[in-house]
């Protein structure tokens, strides 16, 4: 069963605490994503990764940075969060240039 | 540069009705990725349907098929016989092939579909 899993669902952090969002996939996807979706503004590319090591910027990466150390694991962090990072945070992966799946998403609230 | 567009912000229909929601999109690629997504009321994003730039043929998936028209650079997604459970909001999005970030997926604003007894 083709799955995407975020964890945690919901996280409650205060300004300037670090912030761990993890992503785990069980497709063996070579490419992986982090969007974050906030109202009025759509699903936003934070970054990609094409493979383990291989991580690129999407449309605004600033104020986070992304680790995969495993095929099937991608991190999300936000060193020293803001509260203008408050969203909803989603994973994706994808088979080179085809369909993307998504996790169910981290709604992050940044007091 | 990519962009998608939905212009309906949403949609009321009656049940087993069929639906349309429009797309346009721009793109300079000849070559090039067509999806719709739904989003659920719990929040899930579920893939629906994809229609590849090269293929003539409307794809077709279930109660899903679209209406692909190249020259308008147009992307309707058809829903037939709807039912309570398609409400939800529903995004289009696109793929360039060919570009410097050729995995990058650009998302319309989304359309909220409603359905009504």
């Amino acid at each position: 069963d083709m799955k995407v899993t975020q964890m945690p669902r919901y996280l409650i952090k205060r300004m300037g605490e670090n912030v761990l969002l993890e992503c785990g996939q069980d497709m063996s996807h070579e490419t992986m994503y982090w969007y974050r979706q906030d109202p009025g503004l759509g699903l936003q590319l934070i970054y990609i990764s094409y493979d383990v090591d291989s991580n690129s910027e999407g449309d605004i990466p600033k104020g986070y940075r992304v680790s995969r150390k495993k095929r099937e694991h991608f991190s999300l962090i936000l060193d020293s969060a803001k509260t203008n990072q408050t969203s909803v945070y989603f994973c994706a992966s994808s088979l080179g240039t085809q369909t993307l799946y998504f996790g169910s998403g981290t709604r992050l609230t940044v007091l | 540069a990519q962009k998608v567009t939905q212009t309906q912000t949403s949609i009321s229909v009656m049940e087993k009705t069929t639906v349309t929601m429009d797309c346009v999109y721009e793109t300079r690629d000849s070559s090039y990725f067509l999806f719709w997504y739904k989003q659920t009321a719990s929040g899930e994003i579920v893939f629906l349907i994809r229609q590849d730039s090269y293929k003539k043929e409307n794809a077709t998936e279930g109660h899903y098929s679209l209406n692909f028209q190249k020259p308008k650079s147009s992307i309707g997604l058809i829903i037939t016989a709807t039912q309570i459970e398609d409400s939800a909001v529903y995004f289009c999005a696109m793929r360039e092939e060919a570009s410097s970030s050729f995995s990058k997926l650009v998302f319309g604003q989304g359309t909220s579909l409603s359905v009504v007894p």
